[in-house]
């Protein structure tokens, strides 16, 4: 079952920063947060991931609530090739390793 | 460093056959991962493979399918007497080694139709 739950879809203006939300309520303290895309149903992209601690790399940054229970994605400055489903997305390591997919949200950038 | 690669890209069968999905995982990686994607939804975590050894099956399907990761070659997912329900993409993903330090690559995806 999911452990996360994100908007089904959102739209950005491109040059604008799209900041995708993405509540986890039930993660574990040794779970982490992953966010993927997926580009024309291409395999999985990875974007950032973190544990408690906001991140950032040079693809995004990522702000995690001290709770854990949510987070928010963002891409500094959008552009047309960012349009994707963006998957958030948590990890599973203790015992196992595996990537816990949500429903994803479809970001349409737009000129 | 090539990436992941996944053979067939395309796979088409009739019910009641056998399906064989391969993956060559990147250089170096000794971790292997499946997925599956059924059409608009996101992907579900079938089975994490090391070499020789199967780590975690909980998302197979208990019947038709299964997984190896022999010591030599590529991954293969194997699906029997295949079902219009198997119909998906199989993606396979591989990291050098588990934990959230090294990231999970994902190859193109195997998309199998059943007809």
């Amino acid at each position: 079952d999911a452990k996360t739950t994100q908007p089904t879809s959102m739209d950005c203006a491109e040059g604008r920063a799209a900041n995708l939300p993405c509540n986890h309520s039930t993660i574990s303290g040794n779970e982490y947060v992953y966010w993927y895309r997926q580009i024309h149903s291409q395999g999985p992209q990875y974007i950032i991931h973190g544990l408690k601690n906001n991140e950032t790399n040079e693809m995004a940054s990522l702000i995690i609530t001290e709770d854990r229970k949510s987070s928010t994605m963002i891409l500094p400055h959008a552009t047309l090739r960012d349009t994707a489903v963006y998957y958030c997305i948590v990890r599973v390591v203790w015992n196992t390793d595996k990537l816990i997919f949500g429903t994803g949200t479809r970001l349409q950038v737009f000129p | 460093n090539a990436g992941v690669m996944q053979n067939p890209r395309h796979l088409v069968r009739r019910r009641g056959q056998e399906a064989r999905l391969r993956c060559s995982p990147m250089k170096g990686h000794s971790h292997v991962y499946w997925y599956r994607q059924l059409p608009e939804e996101g992907l579900k975590f079938m089975v994490y493979l090391q070499k020789e050894n199967i780590i975690d099956e909980s998302g197979m399907p208990k019947e038709r399918f299964s997984a190896e990761f022999p010591k030599e070659g590529p991954s293969i997912l194997r699906i029997q007497q295949v079902v219009r329900g198997d119909s998906a993409a199989y993606f396979c993903a591989s990291s050098p080694n588990a934990g959230s330090t090294y990231e999970q690559y994902f190859g193109p995806g195997t998309r199998l139709t059943v007809t």
